[in-house]
């Protein structure tokens, strides 16, 4: 069965620092992948996604993320955080026969000034 | 351009009633997911609504039920609620066969 593994609960970076979210997935066929943010009590924004093609996908909010098939990885990466960063991030894999996504457990991201 | 849209916001409900969620998706969009999130937890999928009818379902109980009008609209019925069904209820809109999904902001449901 599908899953995805975002092994850090909580990440705490100093504003302008890089960040790395790190994310495995386990699946069968080629996977499509998401990375989604959400704010406390708001719904979720997608960020990225990879389907095929080049492995390095750019996002919105100055955001990338690469995708590594041997890894099984699709990690984000942003090179400077910002205080308006801090959310809680998901990764997500979709699955066929039904549009549906299968999401990791998330990372709440915490942003020192 | 309208996004999804979701309400009530909030609710609050008691052990044994029923509730209904409401979920209007983004112009142009057809197909309607449901999802479950449980605090400090990922989002957990329902079911999915297309042509007024069910296409896949989670591992969810037959509590959990939808419906799909012929404006694209959804709602998402819950009966016999129980403590555990205190959650974050997220509608995701897409077009049949794409992969991105849409999230409306959720109904904020908590069961006491």
């Amino acid at each position: 069965a599908q899953s995805v593994t975002q092994p850090d609960i909580h990440i705490t970076v100093s504003e302008g620092a890089s960040l790395e979210l790190r994310c495995n997935y386990s699946y069968g066929a080629t996977p499509y992948l998401f990375w989604y943010v959400q704010s406390p009590g708001q719904g979720l924004q997608l960020l990225l996604k990879y389907f095929s093609g080049d492995t390095l996908v750019q996002g919105i909010k100055g955001f990338e993320a690469e995708f590594k098939r041997s890894q099984s990885s699709f990690n984000l990466r942003k090179p400077s955080v910002h205080w308006s960063d801090a959310a809680e991030y998901f990764c997500a894999v979709y699955t066929g026969g039904g549009n549906k996504l299968t999401f990791g457990t998330g990372t709440q991201l915490k942003v020192e000034l | 351009d309208a996004g999804v849209t979701q309400s009530p916001t909030h609710l609050i409900k008691t052990r044994g009633q029923q509730v209904t969620l409401r979920c209007s998706p983004k112009s142009g969009h057809d197909t309607v997911s449901w999802y479950q999130q449980a605090l400090g937890q990922g989002p957990q999928f329902i079911f999915q609504y297309y042509e007024e009818e069910e296409r896949q379902r989670g591992n969810f109980p037959d509590r959990f039920s939808g419906h799909q009008f012929p404006n694209y609209s959804s709602e998402l019925n819950v009966n016999a609620l129980l403590l555990g069904d205190s959650a974050l209820y997220l509608c995701a809109s897409s077009l049949l066969g794409s992969y991105e999904q849409y999230f409306g902001p959720g109904t904020r449901l908590t069961v006491t």
